[in-house]
């Protein structure tokens, strides 16, 4: 079955930086683009960026350039998320999510948009002294 | 940026009731472009409703979204005990970017 299984729970210090990892099966990985979405304690969902797992090309939301870096393995199906320069506020659940669009070019924009219809366990990452 | 608001904020039904959720964009989102999502606590999102009204596989037809513009709905025709959760919506813009609402919170009344 469809499924992306992330890495586990990190703990982290102010200053440093994170890597969270996603794995996918079930489907072909090239053909879907992957997103990666994340949700701070009891707050709601925050767009972080998107990866084109074929080509790697990459977007990111504004309020994390220069500080996210999106990356893939097609040998291992795997898409990374790196984070760097942690705060506090970054403490947050972190998922990868893939975009529902097949073999369809979403950046810089798609004809047509169909959700993120599959979703990893989430990874929570803390941040704290 | 476009901007999603969500309401209400919290919805107290009861089984069986109708749920009307709304999300409303700062500025005109393609119908194309707007989807609906399911969270429980604990959980990751689930996707229900892609380009404002189209049901995401396995999706129960009790679910349903309508909308165009600026104002968009999403419908629970007859509650059932685990449509409690809360919800969002999204939309997609070019380059891309992508924002959620903020959320509308369905509980048990």
């Amino acid at each position: 079955q469809v499924q992306l299984v992330q890495s586990g729970a990190e703990v982290k210090k102010p200053g440093a930086s994170v890597k969270v990892s996603c794995k996918a099966s079930g489907y072909t990985f090239t053909s879907y683009y992957m997103h990666w979405v994340r949700q701070a304690p009891g707050q709601g969902l925050e767009w972080m960026g998107i990866i084109n797992p074929s080509g790697g090309s990459t977007s990111y939301a504004q309020k994390f350039q220069g500080r996210v870096t999106m990356t893939r393995d097609t040998s291992t199906s795997t898409v990374y998320m790196e984070l760097s320069s942690l705060r506090s506020e970054d403490t947050a659940v972190y998922y990868c999510a893939r975009d529902g669009a097949p073999d369809i070019v979403v950046v810089p924009a798609a004809p047509y948009y169909y959700g993120m219809d599959v979703w990893g366990q989430g990874t929570t990452v803390t941040v704290s002294s | 940026e476009i901007v999603l608001t969500q309401s209400p904020g919290t919805l107290s039904l009861s089984p069986g009731e109708r749920a009307t959720l709304s999300c409303r964009a700062s500025q005109s989102v393609s119908s194309s472009y707007l989807a609906w999502y399911q969270q429980k606590p604990g959980q990751a999102p689930r996707l229900l409703i892609y380009g404002a009204s189209s049901r995401a596989t396995g999706i129960p037809d009790r679910f349903s979204g309508s909308g165009s513009g600026t104002d968009f709905t999403l419908t629970i025709s007859r509650l059932e005990p685990e449509d409690f959760a809360v919800y969002y919506c999204q939309q997609y813009g070019s380059s891309p970017k992508l924002t959620f609402g903020g959320g509308t919170k369905v509980e048990i009344k």
